[in-house]
């Protein structure tokens, strides 16, 4: 157990709609990426957060996005879904200055 | 652009050593990692190289070349549950992960 939690786990849904997808990073943590991981591929990086605030982005489309709340947890939001968004969504944190990304169990999205 | 190269398979056998290779090529270099993701879960960290040289972990080693944009990862007295997707992730001067496509091992009895 890395410490970090997501849910859902499984989520399915239809094409057009939009889900919001949760993650809550280790304690003390306060560093929260985003990862897409579609079937047989690598991770892709979608964001990251900062105690709050947007550092970096990756190859996340328009119609994704995120934020990170006070106490630290972080919601991505997927809208006007198609059937190519249908991924294993990772969600990690880290420690500043600390290399290693501890990484949450997944939330698997199939869109019908 | 920024690229990382690793093999998609790899097949060995229980009890021997295999080693995975991965080449990059990234704006700025902070350092590789190796992470182990077995099918359906989260990656997890396996080691981390900024220097040149080999790192030792029990049954895993990892080696790095920064002049040569390479690294292995090694693994010795293979187990069936080291079959699992090996992915290689470098840090770039933005300090952000680059990471490849992962390399699926496949042990035999």
């Amino acid at each position: 157990d890395s410490g970090v939690t997501q849910t859902p786990k499984h989520l399915i849904t239809a094409t057009g709609q939009r889900v919001t997808l949760r993650c809550s990073p280790r304690s003390g943590d306060l560093s929260v990426y985003w990862y897409q991981q579609s079937l047989d591929q690598g991770l892709q990086f979608l964001i990251q957060y900062y105690n709050g605030e947007e550092r970096a982005k990756g190859n996340i489309l328009e119609r994704f996005s995120a934020q990170q709340f006070p106490d630290l947890h972080s919601e991505l939001n997927l809208s006007s879904l198609e059937l190519g968004d249908s991924a294993l969504y990772f969600c990690a944190s880290s420690v500043e200055g600390v290399n290693e990304q501890f990484f949450g169990p997944g939330t698997r999205l199939t869109v019908l | 652009g920024q690229n990382i190269d690793q093999p998609t398979e790899m097949t060995a056998t229980e009890g021997a050593i295999v080693q995975i290779n991965c080449t990059y090529q990234t704006s700025g270099f902070n350092g590789l990692f190796w992470y182990q993701q077995h099918a359906g879960e989260a990656p997890t960290f396996l080691s981390y190289n900024v220097l040149d040289g080999l790192e030792e972990k029990g049954r895993f080693s990892s080696f790095l070349s920064r002049s040569k944009g390479y690294s292995y990862l090694l693994l010795k007295e293979l187990q069936m549950k080291d079959s699992a997707s090996y992915l290689c992730a470098v840090r770039d001067s933005n300090y952000q992960l680059i990471w490849g496509a992962g390399t699926k091992l496949i042990i035999k009895p």
